[in-house]
């Protein structure tokens, strides 16, 4: 059983650019989080989307936009990237009703 | 504001030692709480939560935390520390009526052989 698993794992763009990053949830999960962690910090919440829809956001702008496909699967799209934005960012999944999550290993964005 | 506070940057224990990983919150009513380990250049690994119940709680890798109401801490402990058990420990806490994982900004720890 493969667990959360996120694409690509590394990523370098330019400031402007956009960039889309895919998660795959763990079998059995429909919850999907996203999260940022920037280097020597904890995870920020970024949004979390279940049944197709974004439940909740934490405090990021608008730039951050996401989607959550019917296979569960989801996608972090980040406009107009600032250098601020790079980051590892993180996928968790967890089944509905369900308190624990499960996290891919990340994908390392770097803005030049 | 709910938050999570982590007080130690890093802490170095010997190995065979017994280690505690200090972690406090600030977050309303009774919230969700837990541990995950990072290595590096890795996700998060899942160690263990507290729900309800026993103020002790059980993980894996031989940890546990101690859930303490009075002082909103959850210490995260282990009686003998293996040098494997070297990494980045997160200390997450999220509200009831919440969906977001609030985190704690780390602690390194090092076991010294």
């Amino acid at each position: 059983d493969a667990g959360v698993t996120q694409s690509p794992t590394h990523l370098i763009k330019t400031r402007g650019q956009q960039v889309t990053l895919r998660c795959s949830p763990k079998s059995g999960h429909d919850t999907v989080s996203w999260y940022q962690q920037a280097l020597g910090q904890g995870p920020q919440f970024i949004f979390q989307y279940y049944e197709e829809e974004e439940r909740q956001r934490g405090n990021f702008p608008d730039r951050f936009s996401g989607h959550q496909f019917p296979n569960y699967s989801s996608e972090l799209n980040v406009n107009a990237l600032l250098l601020g934005d790079s980051a590892l960012y993180l996928c968790a999944s967890s089944p509905m009703g369900n308190t624990e999550a499960f996290f891919g290993q990340g994908t390392r964005l770097t803005v030049v | 504001a709910q938050s999570v506070a982590q007080p130690e940057d890093q802490v170095n224990v010997a190995e065979g030692n017994p280690l505690t990983v200090k972690c406090t919150y600030s977050v309303s009513g009774n919230p969700y709480l837990f541990w995950y380990v990072q290595y590096p250049n890795r996700g998060l690994q899942f160690l263990l939560k507290y729900i309800t119940g026993d103020n002790l709680v059980k993980g894996s890798y031989g940890f546990e935390a101690e859930f303490n109401k009075s002082q909103t801490s959850f210490h995260l402990k282990k009686p003998s520390a293996l040098v494997s058990d070297s990494a980045l420990y997160f200390c997450a806490v999220r509200a009831r009526s919440n969906y977001q994982l609030i985190w704690g900004a780390g602690t390194k720890l090092i076991i010294k052989p």
